[in-house]
């Protein structure tokens, strides 16, 4: 079956510090790969997706790239905000699933000033 | 545009009541919607998918007899958490689907629900 593994949080950072939070995942087929953003007490908003491979996906000065080889789509930021501080959602739409989404766990990230 | 509202935003309600919760697209069209529970600070769990005009599909684990959905019409689909118990207690949320928005899930604020 489909699954998307990312890392664990809590990550905690400063202002201007670089961002990484790694996501790989197991799918049939050719998915399409997300990010969802949430931030405290609101709803999950899609923050980039890529739906090939090679694609590169960004918003918010936010990139990650689908990498058919090693399976991973994981997001950078090279200079974080305390705006970023919220959860950081990977997810997968594949195959027989059709518009189903296969979130990770969710990264937890703290930007400190 | 594409935005996805639900209501209640919370509720609290008693042990054996039951509970509405709504999940309307305000400026499309949904005929596929989802529901989903995440518990605090973990993943969101896929509930169900809701398509208008039939029933809803239910993941495996989940009482379709406890969690009613109805899509009756493009712009709104409902759950109802019948006879409430403190285990039910969660954040719920809902995503539309548009046509030719294919794989992408638009996300309502969420609804959290306390059963005491």
């Amino acid at each position: 079956g489909n699954s998307v593994t990312q890392m664990e949080g809590p990550v905690t950072l400063s202002e201007e510090a670089f961002l990484t939070i790694n996501c790989t995942y197991t799918a049939t087929g050719y998915p399409s790969l997300f990010w969802y953003v949430q931030y405290p007490g609101e709803g999950l908003q899609l923050l980039l997706k890529a739906t090939k491979a090679d694609d590169k996906g960004s918003n918010k000065g936010f990139e990650a790239t689908y990498r058919k080889e090693t399976t991973s789509f994981h997001l950078e930021k090279g200079s974080v905000q305390v705006s970023d501080s919220a959860v950081y959602f990977c997810a997968l739409s594949a195959g027989a699933a059709g518009n189903k989404l296969t979130f990770g766990g969710g990264t937890r990230v703290l930007v400190k000033p | 545009g594409a935005v996805v509202s639900q209501h209640p935003s919370w509720v609290i309600c008693k042990s054996g009541t039951s509970v509405k919760i709504e999940c309307r697209s305000l400026d499309f069209q949904a005929t596929t919607m989802f529901w989903y529970r995440q518990f605090p600070k973990q993943s969101l769990m896929l509930m169900a998918t809701s398509n208008e005009g039939s029933k809803a599909t239910y993941e495996q684990g989940v009482e379709k007899d406890k969690f009613l959905i109805n899509h009756a019409s493009l712009t709104l689909s409902t759950l109802t958490v019948t006879s409430a118990h403190p285990e039910d207690s969660s954040f719920y949320i809902c995503s539309a689907v548009g046509p030719g928005r294919y794989n992408e899930q638009f996300f309502g604020p969420g609804t959290r629900l306390t059963v005491l």
